[in-house]
């Protein structure tokens, strides 16, 4: 089984800031097979980038997606206050598939 | 737009059953894979069970496995989990979503709806 590492834990940045969150898996993942999702509090996770750096539908440009392999990254540029999250990074390459513990973002 | 509606949770004695329900509409339901991911409290995601688009294929988590049972009424739109045994683990929010295969336990999920809470206790 793949384990996901997310990084930071958390990381509180002020609007406007650029936020650059982390996913590292114990093994490769095939095709970049990796996912990254928002959850707000109170609301059910919404798909931001699948296949690593392609953005979902309705997604707004701040948020793109890099990485192959082990090292995946998630960055939000020019952070809004509704940015205020936790993101989860999940792949999809191997069975099964795995979810990383998450990464909270504080708006400050 | 997509919109997806769970009910059904609610609060189980342990060894207890729950019928979670989906609603789907706004997409061709008959076509699209679905799955349930559940939450606990306080924690991360965990995909429970899948099932394809005609409903001739499913699958469950091992933490599931035998225990839980998938099905949908493509004539209503519908999803449904059947949860028997229920353990206080089992205890979550439970997320209907539309799936997207890559291959045998290989997927990401497109679209969510709201949840609805489980909660096993005495």
């Amino acid at each position: 089984e793949i384990v996901l590492t997310q990084s930071p834990g958390t990381l509180s940045l002020s609007p406007g800031e650029r936020a650059t969150l982390s996913c590292r898996a114990s093994q490769s993942v095939s095709s970049s097979y990796l996912a990254w999702y928002q959850q707000k509090p109170g609301q059910a996770p919404r798909l931001l980038i699948y296949g690593a750096s392609s953005g979902a539908t309705g997604i707004p440009d701040r948020f793109s997606g890099s990485g192959s392999g082990t090292d995946f990254t998630l960055t939000i540029t020019r952070l809004e206050p509704e940015d205020s999250a936790v993101y989860y990074c999940q792949q999809y390459g191997s069975s099964p598939l795995t979810f990383g513990g998450g990464t909270k973002v504080e708006i400050k | 737009q997509v919109q997806l509606v769970e009910s059904g949770g609610g609060l189980v004695k342990p060894g207890g059953s729950l019928r979670l329900s989906c609603a789907a509409s706004g997409f061709t339901f008959s076509d699209s894979y679905m799955s349930w991911i559940r939450q606990a409290p306080g924690k991360g995601l965990q995909w429970v069970s899948y099932i394809s688009s005609s409903g001739s294929t499913t699958y469950f988590a091992d933490s599931v496995k035998g225990r839980f049972t998938i099905s949908r009424d493509n004539a209503k739109n519908s999803l449904s989990l059947q949860m028997n045994s229920l353990r206080a683990e089992d205890t979550a929010v439970y997320y209907c979503a539309t799936t997207r295969w890559f291959g045998t336990l290989l997927y990401f999920f497109d679209y969510w709806g709201q949840g609805t809470l489980v909660t096993v206790s005495s």
